[in-house]
């Protein structure tokens, strides 16, 4: 069993959709949450980052965090096609020999048509 | 700042062939990695560097060589390729402990066709 485990998708909405994305861990010791960005023949880019549990917003990006059911999500108010991307969960330890270490999720392909 | 510079961005090789990818950073990290990405498999974590002349593997470090003489480079060598390392490779640098270690900057990444 990975550790991170993402549902590659893909994911078709309309424009304006609220979208959700998930991801599951095991590792109890992850405290950093993550989720990156790529772009179509591109490298990944951070999107937005949650120290431990609750929530946080960036304008139509909203992650939450629930260390108790050990679930991640990302959510996208009114999307939009330039939202088109494939996102990537990611997750770090806050201690330990593997600081600093990402484990990353498959990835969930989106795209939002207009 | 350009950021995290990967050479070179295609690359064909032969069965057996030898090469080094390039790497480098100019953000003054400390934390480097290499990744591939494959369809359907996501990122994995070939090898890593904590800082220079400090490296470890990661899950996938079978048949690649990684150093780490300077703080800036870290280049991934394919000691003999094989078509199972036909592949998207990236590189990420982060900063050190306590700094935000795991926000990882990647780069735009090397195609890599091995025939």
């Amino acid at each position: 069993q990975k550790e991170v485990e993402q549902d590659p998708g893909p994911l078709s909405v309309p424009e304006g959709a609220i979208v959700s994305l998930n991801c599951t861990y095991s590792n109890s010791a992850f405290q950093y949450f993550m989720w990156y960005r790529q772009y179509s023949r591109k490298g990944p880019e951070l999107l937005m980052y949650t120290y431990s549990s609750g929530n946080k917003e960036d304008g139509r990006f909203t992650a939450q965090v629930d260390k108790s059911s050990k679930y991640i999500s990302l959510f996208i108010r009114d999307s939009q096609p330039s939202d088109s991307a494939t996102y990537l969960c990611a997750m770090s330890a806050f201690r330990g020999s593997t600081l600093g270490r990402l484990y990353f999720g498959r990835g969930t392909q989106l795209t939002v048509w207009p | 700042n350009a950021g995290v510079t990967q050479t070179p961005k295609f690359q064909v090789l032969k069965t057996g062939q030898s090469m080094t990818l390039q790497c480098a950073q100019d953000m003054n990290h400390e934390y480097m990695s290499w990744y591939r990405q494959d369809p359907g498999m996501g990122l994995r974590l070939i090898h890593y560097s904590v800082g220079a002349g400090i490296t470890d593997q990661g899950e996938v470090p079978n048949g690649y060589n990684v150093s780490r003489s300077t703080t800036e480079d870290f280049p991934l060598r394919l000691l003999s390729a094989a078509p199972s390392q036909t592949s998207v490779y990236f590189c990420a640098s982060s900063y050190g402990p306590g700094q935000g270690s795991f926000i990882q900057y990647f780069g735009a990444g090397t195609r890599l066709s091995v025939l």
